[in-house]
């Protein structure tokens, strides 16, 4: 398994204003994912990053909107860019590891905004 | 990937084994089963996954049906901890397979 961490664990934005969420993976991985999950309902695959490339995003997710970063093995930055309260919902971070392909799953970050 | 199909809810005794189905008809040969849990504000668990052999681990047993078109997730011994939702997902193994797509699961409550 892999410890994932995530920053911050909850904010309350501004609509307008930009937060960035940091991943940050206790191993080296190929594959990280963004999901997002809105309140009461399932998770939603953002984008896949992959360390030394563009990310990939799902239908209805533009880079304008969630810029990705994938610096390294270890580390991976989301940004919610110009949020209205639409965007409030929790953001994970998660990552694919094992010869079964198990993807394992960050703590979250709970975005509220107003 | 292939749709997969299960109850919205489902409750269990605290102590009893809980089954947890999930209907999978589309799914193709190189596909696994994978089930994950979500109890509440926190991120989605790794519970198991197989392909048609069945499985168990510390965690929970995964008993797949001969033609592969439905499981059962198996809580030997459910506890009032194991209460969130339970997603059954299906997926190409390994690295080279396709993200997981996740459908509304099944909320199993354990009662005392």
């Amino acid at each position: 398994s892999a410890v994932i961490s995530q920053k911050p664990s909850r904010d309350i934005c501004q609509r307008g204003t930009s937060l960035t969420i940091q991943c940050q993976v206790d191993s080296q991985v190929t594959m990280m994912f963004w999901y997002r999950q809105q309140p009461g309902q399932s998770l939603t695959l953002i984008a896949t990053a992959n360390q030394g490339s563009e990310a990939t995003y799902e239908s209805g997710f533009v880079i304008d909107k969630f810029p990705i970063s994938r610096p390294n093995l270890t580390f991976s930055t989301l940004t919610v860019s110009n949020m209205s309260p639409e965007d409030s919902s929790i953001y994970l971070c998660s990552v694919l590891l094992g010869q079964g392909g198990e993807q394992y799953f960050g703590p979250g970050t709970r975005l509220t905004v107003t | 990937d292939a749709k997969t199909t299960q109850p919205p809810s489902m409750d269990c005794a605290e102590g009893r084994a809980a089954n947890l189905p999930c209907n999978h008809s589309t799914i193709s040969g190189n596909e696994y089963v994978y089930w994950y849990r979500q109890i509440h504000s926190q991120g989605p668990q790794y519970i198991i996954h197989g392909l048609k052999n069945n499985e168990t681990n510390e965690m929970a047993s995964l008993i797949i049906t001969e033609d592969r078109k439905s499981s059962t997730l198996i809580l030997p011994h459910a506890t009032l901890r194991d209460t969130a939702v339970y997603y059954c997902i299906v997926r190409g193994a390994g690295t080279s397979g396709s993200r997981l797509t996740f459908g509304e699961g099944t909320q199993l409550t354990v009662n005392p």
